[in-house]
């Protein structure tokens, strides 16, 4: 089983709304990751976590707050968004250590109001 | 200058077509190297990884050139399932954790 699961697949939230994107893999790997996608442009790397402690934080904006609850579980909690955070979040997974591949989730798809 | 670099495309071929990719990197100390396929409005899939030696996986064959700092896609015998944006996806170095950087990515239009 290569999935990643994420939920939901689609959020419309107001500048001013809390809410929670999730991830979920059941694959055993260590290493969990946040990617930002706009429109006609490639993911864009947030943060990764290794073994659940956050390892790279792409200078990200406060606003954005990962978690990792366990090794199977990755959300990113969102606060006081702004419209241009409108984008397509995804998740990813891979085995720990350097070169292995990653697994995508299908994405939720972000519009912010 | 970017990471990681691609020709934007559209790649316009016909069906039964050879078509080839390239993408350079500019971090030396890379040490993994992918290509990903990604359909309209989904997640990038992975298509293969890029070894020194060059793999071939069917129809398709990577290969990597550590000195020029280059990577290639061969497409033999497309097919209209093949068109997609392929991106070219490269670890970001030695931060010792896999940070993949991804290529802007490149158009193919397989046409009958």
């Amino acid at each position: 089983d290569t999935e990643v699961t994420q939920t939901p697949k689609h959020l419309v939230m107001g500048m001013t709304n809390k809410k929670s994107l999730k991830c979920e893999q059941h694959m055993g790997h260590r290493a969990m990751y946040w990617y930002k996608q706009k429109a006609k442009k490639p993911p864009e790397l947030m943060f990764v976590y290794s073994y659940e402690k956050l390892s790279i934080n792409e200078s990200v904006p406060s606003r954005f707050s990962p978690e990792c609850p366990n090794s199977s579980l990755l959300n990113l909690h969102l606060h006081a968004l702004q419209p241009e955070d409108s984008a397509l979040y995804l998740c990813a997974s891979s085995p720990s250590g350097v070169g292995k591949e990653a697994f995508f989730g299908q994405g939720t798809r972000l519009t912010v109001v | 200058r970017k990471e990681v670099e691609q020709d934007p495309g559209p790649f316009n071929v016909p069906e039964g077509a050879t078509v080839a990719f390239n993408c350079t990197y500019s971090n030396s100390a890379s040490q993994s190297f992918f290509w990903y396929r990604q359909d309209c409005r989904k997640e990038p899939k992975l298509l293969m990884s890029v070894y020194s030696s060059g793999n071939e996986d069917g129809r398709f064959t990577a290969q990597l050139n550590r000195a020029s700092q280059y990577i290639s896609l061969l497409i033999r015998d497309s097919k209209l399932s093949d068109s997609a944006t392929y991106l070219c996806v490269v670890n970001g170095g030695n931060t010792g954790f896999q940070k993949l950087v991804f290529g802007t990515g490149t158009r193919l239009l397989v046409s009958p």
